[in-house]
């Protein structure tokens, strides 16, 4: 059964910094990995979308990264700003016949002004 | 290229009674899915519709929840009874071609609150 895991729960950091959000699936053969990010209230809005075949995209200040072997994935925002306040979602589809997601809990990310 | 649509946005119903979720997806995706997050729980998937017809149902909770998706183009979610445990947010995404390729969009989900 896949599981998927995402440290820290929490994050807190002045405006203008990197940081880095951690995702780690306990089942390697996944299809595509997805990071989402959900304000409060919100939907979820999709940042991007990782192949199995790929090891990163780019969208902007977004990087994210895949090592499907090792099960890790990383999202790097540059340079954050006040208004990346919100919760960010890791999923993975394994693939199969209907490539559902699992998703881990989340970090809640504030930046500071 | 309209996205996802979900109504209502909110719904507070008594413990007993019924309530009806609906969604429409993005024009053209044949693959629909429901996912529910309840309070401090991660995200799970309850089922996936391909066209009409039920492709994956191991999600949902119990024979109160019933699935529909008539013709293939909207769903609607109904849960009768509803109980408390029930409440959480409801969320409903499409996919382009089922493979996952383009990956999936969401919703805004529907806040049902159970009281």
């Amino acid at each position: 059964k896949q599981e998927v895991t995402q440290i820290p729960a929490a994050l807190s950091v002045p405006e203008g910094e990197n940081l880095v959000l951690n995702c780690s699936f306990t089942d390697s053969a996944i299809y595509n990995l997805q990071w989402f990010r959900q304000d409060p209230g919100k939907g979820l809005t999709s940042l991007l979308l990782i192949q199995s075949s790929q090891r990163e995209q780019t969208s902007g200040r977004l990087n994210a990264s895949l090592d499907k072997s090792s099960g890790r994935s990383t999202l790097y925002i540059a340079a954050s700003q006040p208004g990346d306040s919100a919760t960010y979602l890791c999923a993975v589809s394994s693939g199969g016949s209907n490539y559902k997601l699992t998703f881990g809990k989340g970090t809640l990310l504030t930046v500071n002004p | 290229e309209a996205g996802v649509t979900q109504f209502p946005s909110h719904s507070v119903i008594e413990k007993g009674q019924t309530v009806t979720l609906r969604c429409d997806p993005i024009s053209g995706h044949d693959n629909l899915y429901w996912y529910r997050r309840v309070m401090g729980k991660e995200i799970k998937f309850l089922l996936h519709f391909v066209k009409e017809s039920k492709q994956d149902e191991s999600g949902m909770p119990n024979n109160r929840f019933l699935a529909e998706r008539t013709g293939g183009t909207y769903s609607t979610l109904k849960v009768q009874p509803a109980e408390l445990e029930d409440s959480g947010v409801y969320f409903c995404a499409s996919s382009l071609l089922g493979t996952g390729q383009f990956g999936y969009t969401f919703g805004s989900g529907t806040r049902l609150t159970v009281v």
